[in-house]
């Protein structure tokens, strides 16, 4: 399967101080997506990087992607404790033919004040 | 939240019960998916419909019938279930079903099955 897969699990630490989180999936992808999720809630669109970039940034966020290693990192900078949730990835397959996404199992991220 | 809206946000059925989920999304999109999202597992795919037809259905059990009467209305109907499927079902919405863009999430069902 194409499961994307988070690393850390989870994820403390401290307002102000930078997190990255890490994601590997197993096969050739059209895009990878970042998503938070605070609890029990709907999923939020963060960023979507294509498979020919290596770096996007939007606002505190900036991802990269590593398709020779079939990997990607979320970075976060100067983090506030509402950024508290959890970060799944999610890949869609290149050469599908509906635009499916694969979630990993997430890291979840705590953001101590 | 976003512009999809999901009804209702908390259930409880018991196994014999017969209920409905219901989606609706006010983004102009032509496809709508269903995602099932268990404790400690991966979302999961169930179905994809793209202008009110299936286009993929992910294996899922038949106690699992869904129905698109428009490209703005998605339902989960839902029929003699077991405790393993309690869980969080989120319905997403895309411009199309082939597009690779990223879907729009609703904030989810929890359901929870006795």
């Amino acid at each position: 399967s194409q499961q994307g897969e988070e690393d850390p699990q989870a994820l403390s630490i401290q307002e102000g101080e930078n997190a990255t989180m890490n994601c590997s999936y197993k096969t050739s992808i059209n895009n990878l997506q970042w998503y938070r999720q605070n609890s029990g809630r709907g999923l939020v669109h963060l960023i979507l990087i294509r498979s020919n970039e290596r770096e996007k940034h939007s606002g505190r966020l900036r991802v990269t992607l590593d398709t020779s290693k079939k990997s990607s990192s979320l970075l976060i900078t100067a983090s506030r404790a509402a950024d508290t949730a959890s970060y799944f990835c999610a890949t869609v397959g290149a050469g599908g033919a509906t635009n499916k996404l694969i979630f990993g199992t997430g890291t979840l991220l705590a953001v101590q004040p | 939240e976003t512009g999809v809206t999901q009804t209702p946000r908390h259930l409880v059925m018991g196994m014999t019960n017969k209920k409905s989920l219901k989606c609706e999304q006010h983004l102009g999109h032509n496809a709508m998916y269903w995602y099932k999202q268990s404790a400690k597992k991966p979302l999961e795919l169930m179905f994809v419909y793209s202008l009110e037809e299936r286009v993929e259905n992910n294996s899922v059990p038949s106690r699992f019938s869904p129905e698109c009467p428009n490209s703005s209305h998605l339902f989960l109907h839902l029929h003699t279930l077991q405790p393993e499927d309690s869980a969080l079902y989120l319905c997403a919405s895309s411009q199309d079903s082939k597009t690779s863009g990223a879907p729009f999430f609703g904030p989810g069902t929890r359901l929870t099955v006795l």
